[in-house]
């Protein structure tokens, strides 16, 4: 499966756990995006990266949420202590060097109790 | 004024029937259009790609962006049930750093009857 990965499917937190999403790009692609979608809502932009950069993250709540895409493995999206706001689908999409085409992932549905 | 406007639905159809979905968006930067297919509990799935103004055409699908009106359709003929799904807009600009970050509707939920 040359697909976006993703991982885990789901993922169920208590309030004030970690949450670790993890996203494995298409073979051959380098630069990530994190989506989420909030229930009743669309597709909102969180962040995106290129290997070990940081591009823009301008879609990221300031506080709680961090994302990274080291040289190595997969890129990460990080909520620490989640709270039940942050219950929603959590949506990766890679592209090669000419990005203006995004493939998506199959989401990681979180649920915060 | 969202960014991006999209009738939310529901739209129901009988099967072979063609459907029409739009979009409108207020910022003119947006150069690159999107049209994306969900199902339920599903990712995205990227349908049709347009850059600037014109038509694409692949298979059942055609695509139309207006940027002079800020509009851009997807036509669907021939319905097919396995065609109901969420169907999404999603605009970008060019981005510095090749970042083509992307604007979504909020999705217009289909069905095609049989």
């Amino acid at each position: 499966n040359a697909g976006v990965m993703q991982n885990p499917r789901h993922l169920v937190r208590r309030r004030g756990q970690e949450a670790r999403l993890r996203c494995s790009p298409m073979k051959g692609h380098s630069h990530v995006y994190w989506y989420r979608q909030l229930p009743e809502e669309g597709l909102k932009f969180m962040v995106y990266l290129q290997k070990e950069n940081i591009i823009d993250e301008s879609g990221m709540p300031k506080e709680r949420f961090s994302a990274e895409f080291p040289k190595e493995g997969p890129s990460i999206l990080r909520i620490q202590q989640v709270v039940r706001g942050d219950s929603a689908a959590y949506f990766c999409a890679s592209t090669g060097t000419l990005g203006e085409t995004q493939y998506f992932g199959p989401g990681t549905r979180l649920l915060v109790l | 004024q969202k960014e991006v406007e999209q009738d939310p639905g529901p739209l129901s159809v009988p099967e072979g029937a063609i459907v029409s979905l739009n979009c409108t968006y207020s910022n003119s930067a947006f150069q690159y259009f999107m049209w994306y297919r969900q199902y339920s509990r599903k990712g995205p799935e990227l349908l049709m790609y347009t850059y600037s103004s014109g038509n694409k055409e692949d298979g059942r699908f055609t695509a139309q962006v207006d940027k002079s009106s800020k509009y851009i359709s997807l036509f669907i003929r021939d319905s097919q049930p396995s065609d109901s799904a969420t169907y999404l807009c999603a605009m970008s600009a060019i981005g510095g750093g090749s970042n083509y970050k992307l604007t979504f509707g909020k999705g217009t939920l289909l069905t095609v009857n049989p």
